[in-house]
């Protein structure tokens, strides 16, 4: 089993519309969570920190649910800039902070 | 302030020829991590460097990938004897506590 997983999509959702993304992760002593973005032939750049009450950052909703071992973030009233791969990001290892990247999933947002 | 850079940006060698890739790290971040990304892929971690701390080397695919990090700052990735499955985009990003890494712009390595 992976360390981390996610749907890798593509998801092709209209502007405007809700989508959202879980991600699962096997190591339950993980620490950190992180939602990264990547556009295309482009490096990978912090979306948001997921933290554990769950937090908000306009029409990002990102929350984590420790007992089923996800994250997930929500997007709202998407955008056709919004388009690009959406990374799941875990510390694993509490000692460190080596981060442990999911493949991601490809949202396309389409006029 | 100045974001995590990278050089070259872009290059171009001949299978069996050596490769050094350069990092700059943003300054003050104690951890520094290269990763590659073939076309359509994942982020593949190769190796980590917190600190003072031994690297974690467990990601490197094999011993002709060596990585060094001078005075807890710049980094330089070295490939020896380039084969052709090397070919990839090169990324360092650092970080400092737990607030999340800043990735570099990459090196776009082709062997031909």
């Amino acid at each position: 089993r992976k360390e981390v997983e996610q749907d890798p999509g593509p998801f092709n959702v209209p502007e405007g519309a809700t989508v959202a993304f879980n991600c699962t992760y096997s190591n339950s002593a993980s620490q950190s969570f992180f939602w990264y973005r990547q556009d295309c032939r482009k490096e990978p750049k912090l979306l948001m920190s997921v933290y554990s009450s769950g937090n908000e950052d306009g029409r990002f909703t990102a929350q984590l649910n420790r007992a089923s071992q996800y994250i997930s973030l929500l997007i709202r009233d998407s955008k056709l800039s919004d388009s690009a791969t959406y990374l799941c990001v875990v510390i694993s290892d509490p000692g460190n902070e080596k981060l442990t990247f999911g493949t991601g999933t490809r949202l396309t947002i389409i006029p | 302030g100045a974001g995590v850079s990278q050089s070259p940006s872009n290059k171009v060698t001949e299978k069996g020829k050596d490769v050094e890739l350069r990092c700059d790290p943003i300054s003050g971040h104690t951890a520094l991590y290269w990763y590659r990304q073939s076309l359509g892929q994942g982020l593949e971690f190769l190796i980590y460097f917190q600190g003072n701390s031994a690297p974690d080397k467990s990601g490197l695919p094999s011993d002709r990938f060596s990585a060094e990090r001078t005075g807890g700052s710049v980094s330089t990735l070295t490939i020896q004897r380039t084969q052709q499955e090397d070919s990839a985009v090169y990324l360092c990003a650092s970080s400092s506590s737990r607030v999340g890494q800043y990735f570099g712009p990459g090196t776009r390595l082709t062997v031909t």
